[in-house]
């Protein structure tokens, strides 16, 4: 299988500051990777495509100086959350992909709570 | 663009019943689709996958689903469900462009829940 993994599984923050996200494929490399965020009881919401070695494409309506990612090797894609605010609180999911079959491999997520 | 409609919000099923999870989507293309289950608070974890061949495909737990193209539909199904079933739901879709892979655009999910 492949296996993914996100650092921390869940953070507790003060309103303004910053907090970064880790994405990891443990055993392949990932030149794709996918962030997702879910708030409670709703579905995931495509956040942005972080793309090694590139800058990130961002989905319509995600502000890109808000939510910064990179994409530094083939096993690691990190989303810093700037200048956190209570409505960024959420429950944030990255995905890699393998091959044609695109990003189909979950991390088990990270709960960020703003206070 | 392409969407996922998943009509049940949520669907009560009795432990060793059959269960079948709707999904519809909306697409130009045959995409490749995606069934995941989230258990609260964690992550997903993906059940099964089309991406072309066989319509119906056999996925881990016990499930299967089968794609319909004249229905847009890729409905997900289990001959008998167990208490460690309840969780919630996920079709997704995705697409492989020229350039890559693209993100999942996934339905709003189905809460399942098992009653005794």
């Amino acid at each position: 299988g492949a296996v993914v993994s996100q650092h921390p599984s869940w953070v507790i923050c003060k309103s303004g500051t910053s907090v970064k996200i880790e994405c990891r494929s443990l055993d392949f490399q990932a030149t794709t990777m996918f962030w997702y965020r879910q708030f409670p009881k709703q579905s995931l919401m495509l956040m942005a495509t972080s793309n090694e070695g590139s800058k990130a494409t961002y989905e319509q309506g995600v502000e890109k100086d808000k939510f910064l990612i990179n994409h530094a090797s083939l096993t690691l894609s990190t989303l810093t959350v700037t200048s956190a605010h209570p409505e960024d609180s959420s429950f944030y999911i990255c995905s890699a992909g393998k091959g044609a079959s695109g990003g189909t491999f979950f991390g088990p997520g990270t709960r960020l709570t703003v206070l | 663009a392409q969407s996922v409609t998943q009509p049940d919000i949520h669907i009560t099923v009795s432990e060793g019943a059959s269960l079948e999870l709707r999904c519809n989507y909306s697409y130009g293309a045959t995409p490749y689709l995606f069934w995941y289950v989230q258990s609260p608070g964690q992550g997903l974890q993906l059940l099964l996958k089309y991406f072309s061949g066989d319509t119906l495909v056999q996925g881990i737990k016990g499930f299967e689903a089968e794609f319909k193209r004249s229905q847009s539909s890729f409905n997900l199904r289990k001959p008998s469900v167990h208490w460690s079933d309840a969780a919630e739901y996920f079709c997704a879709v995705g697409y492989f462009s020229g350039g890559g892979a693209d993100g999942l655009t996934f339905g709003k999910g189905t809460h399942l829940i098992i009653q005794p």
